[in-house]
């Protein structure tokens, strides 16, 4: 089955610095690759996606990259705000029959004022 | 706008003791998921159902039990706990398959001792 992996458990960087996590997935079948965050007490909420026939996808602050070469994926977090600190979970879906998320242990992105 | 709501919050038990969470979700949606998340190991799959009356096994199904007898609800049960158990469970809703926005709901901490 698909297994993803993040590279960095934990990050750290100074307000307004960038923050690069990186994703990797093992199924080279896999299509679909979402970024959840999760703040302190709630539950996951998707902040960006996407799927394997585009290269990148941005929308505002944070961009999405994919390398289905390298199998890897990476969330670009510019500017970055106190309210960024959280929980960030990559996730990689497979196609054909029910297709299902698996997603990665997580990396908590704390921003340093 | 309740989206995914989840009960109880919190929830302490006893080893052997059983219980049954509750997920209800008002969009609708299909598909509908029991995670756990726990320090290190990210969020892991346990059960999942594609419609009503339909459940199927994840990656960590071992020691649990559903069941969607209703679109809007999924339940996950305990039949003996275990301290193994101990977790933060999260349910999760999704208009169809592992490629759309999977919703969360606020999670429950359940501790068995």
């Amino acid at each position: 089955g698909e297994s993803v992996g993040l590279h960095l458990p934990t990050l750290s960087v100074q307000e307004g610095d960038s923050a690069v996590i990186k994703c990797t997935y093992s199924d080279s079948a896999s299509n679909y690759f979402p970024w959840y965050k999760q703040e302190l007490g709630k539950g996951p909420q998707l902040i960006i996606d996407i799927r394997s026939n585009v290269g990148e996808k941005k929308d505002q602050r944070i961009a999405v990259t994919l390398n289905k070469t390298a199998k890897h994926f990476s969330l670009h977090i510019t500017e970055t705000q106190p309210e960024d600190s959280a929980v960030y979970f990559c996730a990689a879906s497979i196609p054909g029959g029910n297709e299902k998320l698996t997603f990665g242990t997580g990396t908590r992105l704390t921003i340093i004022p | 706008n309740a989206g995914v709501t989840q009960t109880p919050k919190f929830r302490v038990l006893k080893t052997g003791q059983s219980m049954t969470l509750l997920c209800a979700q008002d969009m609708n949606h299909e598909y509908m998921y029991w995670y756990r998340q726990d320090p290190g190991m990210g969020l892991r799959l346990i059960h999942y159902s594609v419609g009503e009356g339909t459940t199927a096994k994840g990656e960590v199904p071992d020691g649990y039990n559903v069941s969607r007898l209703k679109k809007q609800n999924f339940l996950l049960g305990l039949e003996s706990a275990a301290p193994s158990q101990t977790s933060v469970y999260f349910c999760a809703s999704s208009y169809s398959t592992g490629y759309t926005e999977a919703f969360f709901g606020q999670g429950t901490r359940l501790t068995v001792v």
